[in-house]
């Protein structure tokens, strides 16, 4: 059965600096790949997907995502991060066994400090 | 363009009262519904899911049912809230096509008293 870990339940970063947030994923094929982002008290919004093709992914907000097939891994990154980022990201993988199950991470909360 | 929307954004109920939330979508016709529960630092639990009026999967047995009456509307329902119900509800839409993204409503936190 598919699986997705976020090794980070919390992170910290500075205004202004990269960041990176993590993302390994169990999975039998080629998968179907996701981040989301939740602001406190909401939904979550898609930031982007990854289903095939060119392993480097655009999102909104300024957000891209690598897939690496060698290392299971579907991280997260923006080259500088600003206060509105702080939120709750996500990482979810799509369902192998039909197409409706999407199995989500326990997600990773970002702080930002000034 | 589509919207969903999910009502009530917070709701207090005693234990042993009955739950009704309720989760339009429009702009869209036959989309794939989901009833996801989010628990701190849990991610998110996926409950009941539907591809078609009157076509309901649940994945978690427990004191939740739902039922899509319209192509647009779903409704997650308890005859008897416990305790262990409370929680954040979040109802989401995707296309019918396999492993198409997810698009959330902005979700209910039931506090079971």
């Amino acid at each position: 059965a598919q699986s997705v870990t976020q090794p980070d339940i919390h992170i910290t970063v500075s205004e202004g600096a990269s960041l990176e947030l993590r993302c390994n994923y169990s999975y039998g094929a080629t998968p179907y790949l996701f981040w989301y982002v939740q602001s406190p008290g909401q939904g979550l919004q898609l930031l982007l997907k990854y289903f095939s093709g060119d392993t480097l992914v655009q999102g909104i907000k300024g957000f891209e995502a690598e897939f690496k097939r060698s290392q299971s891994s579907f991280n997260l990154r923006k080259p500088s991060v600003h206060w509105s980022d702080a939120a709750e990201y996500f990482c979810a993988v799509g369902d192998d066994t039909g197409g409706f199950k999407t199995i989500f991470g326990a997600g990773t909360r970002l702080f930002v400090k000034a | 363009s589509q919207t969903i929307h999910q009502w009530p954004a917070t709701l207090v109920q005693p234990v042993g009262s009955p739950l009704s939330l309720e989760c339009t979508v429009e702009g869209t016709s036959n989309p794939n519904l989901y009833w996801y529960r989010q628990a701190a630092g849990r991610g998110l639990q996926l409950l009941f899911y539907s591809v078609g009026i009157g076509q309901i999967s649940s994945e978690v047995p427990q004191n939740l049912s739902a039922s899509r009456p319209q192509d647009r509307q779903f409704i997650l329902s308890s005859k008897k809230l416990l305790l262990s119900d409370s929680g954040f509800y979040l109802c989401a839409w995707s296309e019918g096509a396999d492993n198409s993204p997810l698009h959330f409503g902005n979700g209910t936190r039931l506090t079971v008293t």
